[in-house]
């Protein structure tokens, strides 16, 4: 299993801006995830990106990976109140447990 | 509806008690994950099973015990052994393999 590591920790925004966030890692990966949580609940699973993608949108999240740089970045534009939350990253490898690093704490303000 | 169910939400234990949370699922998953979530801290492995009646240990096993007898339930126990159980522990599912993973709502555990 390996962590990956959110940067940056915390991200202050206005309404209506775009929230960028990056995750770094160390060895290769069959893919990545994102997942989301609100305060006091448990994780929500956002995207997967496999490993032979470099690109991958859902809704307002846009999710990139950079394979030789051992690189993610997740995008969520025209934020929302709503959006405030943490974000974590997993490189997942077959057969081994996810383990998450601090992740990232976005706070969109109205 | 499929889903995970931790229960109870909050739990408050004397020191040195033996307290159990439960956490279920009816998503026909194979593997199940217990995590503890400290403030301000990302999600650090307690134990997983990846099959009934078998589990490995994650990164932070000491003071705690799991079971895995039936593909629906794994439950957590925190032993007196664990020195600082106050936390907010998670359990999750998935299929096997580099799939993504369902949770629970979490479990709120004080120690008083």
């Amino acid at each position: 299993s390996q962590q990956g590591e959110e940067d940056p920790q915390a991200l202050s925004i206005q309404e209506g801006e775009n929230a960028t966030m990056n995750c770094s890692y160390k060895t290769s990966i069959n893919n990545l995830q994102w997942y989301r949580q609100n305060s006091g609940r448990g994780l929500v699973h956002l995207i997967l990106i496999r490993s032979n993608e470099r690109e991958k949108h859902s809704g307002r999240l846009r999710v990139t990976l950079d394979t030789s740089k051992k690189s993610s970045s997740l995008l969520i534009t025209a934020s929302r109140a709503a959006d405030t939350a943490s974000y974590f990253c997993a490189p997942t490898q077959a057969g081994t447990a996810l383990i998450f690093g601090k992740g990232t704490t976005l706070s969109v303000s109205s | 509806d499929g889903g995970i169910t931790q229960s109870p939400k909050y739990l408050f234990r004397k020191e040195g008690q033996n307290v159990t949370l439960s956490c279920e699922q009816n998503l026909n998953h194979d593997a199940m994950y217990w995590y503890r979530q400290d403030p301000g801290q990302g999600l650090r492995l307690i134990y997983y099973s990846q099959i009934v009646n078998d589990f490995q240990k994650g990164d932070i096993a000491e003071g705690y015990s799991v079971s895995r007898e039936k593909k629906e339930s794994f439950p957590l126990t925190v032993t007196s052994a664990q020195k600082n159980p106050t936390a907010f522990y998670l359990c999750a599912s998935s299929i096997q393999g580099a799939t993504s993973y369902t949770f629970g709502s979490g479990t709120r555990l004080t120690v008083v």
